[in-house]
């Protein structure tokens, strides 16, 4: 079964906009954590925000927030106010432990945005 | 720091040839992964070291793949024969392995390597 789903492959939003980006994931441990990553055409991977299990409050970064729903299992990006900037693809991840007491992400497949002027 | 650092950016050889990756980690990091991207199958983790010593190599496709890290500044990956179907951009990441590091253990990527088998 995959452990993160992101079921948009692809997203348009207008310059200015709000954009939520989707997140759904599966684990049976009480202690994960979340991670949301960009990569832009240019091809390296940039870490945007994350959110523990045990975090009370969603987690902002600037215009980058996380719609964290733990009973749905949900781990939403919003980013607000799109810039043509934010065209990229963007990889929601789940890290769970694993025997030894390492952390170890799994990736989902990615959400293809596109912010058009 | 200069972050996590690769070589070569990109790699075009011909079917049959052995290619290295090379990757530096970001010093202090005890933990580095080897990942392959494409668009078939996303991005999957090959392979990834603690403290210099394999962990958990599941995830290398076939013998043709092997992976060392000899110190704990620097790591291969290496492919022989390489396929054409090895085409991929392969990642080399590495982060701390206690929360009194990267904030949230998260993982910082290098550039990747964009290798193409001919």
């Amino acid at each position: 079964a995959q452990k993160i789903t992101q079921t948009q492959p692809g997203m348009f939003v207008q310059e200015k906009e709000a954009v939520t980006l989707d997140c759904t994931y599966d684990t049976s441990d009480p202690s994960y954590g979340l991670f949301w990553y960009k990569q832009p055409s240019s091809g390296e991977m940039i870490f945007l925000i994350y959110q523990g299990s045990y975090d009370q409050q969603n987690a902002t970064e600037g215009r980058y927030s996380l719609n964290f729903q733990k009973a749905r299992k949900s781990a939403n990006l919003v980013i607000s106010a799109s810039q043509l900037g934010d065209s990229a693809m963007y990889f929601c991840a789940m890290r769970e432990p694993q025997w030894g007491g390492s952390y170890i992400p799994t990736f989902g497949r990615g959400t293809s945005l596109i912010v058009h002027p | 720091d200069a972050g996590v650092i690769q070589s070569p950016r990109h790699e075009v050889t011909e079917m049959g040839q052995e290619v290295t990756l090379r990757c530096k980690p970001i010093s202090g990091h005890d933990y580095l992964f080897w990942y392959r991207q494409t668009m078939m199958r996303g991005l999957e983790l090959l392979i990834y070291f603690n403290n210099n010593v394999p962990i958990d190599d599941s995830g290398m496709p076939e013998d043709r793949f092997s992976a060392k890290m000899p110190n704990a500044s620097f790591s291969t990956l290496k492919i022989q024969p390489s396929e054409p179907r090895d085409s991929a951009v392969y990642f080399c990441a590495s982060r701390t392995g206690t929360s009194g590091g990267a904030p949230y253990n998260e993982q910082f990527f290098g550039p990747g390597t964009r290798l193409t088998v001919l």
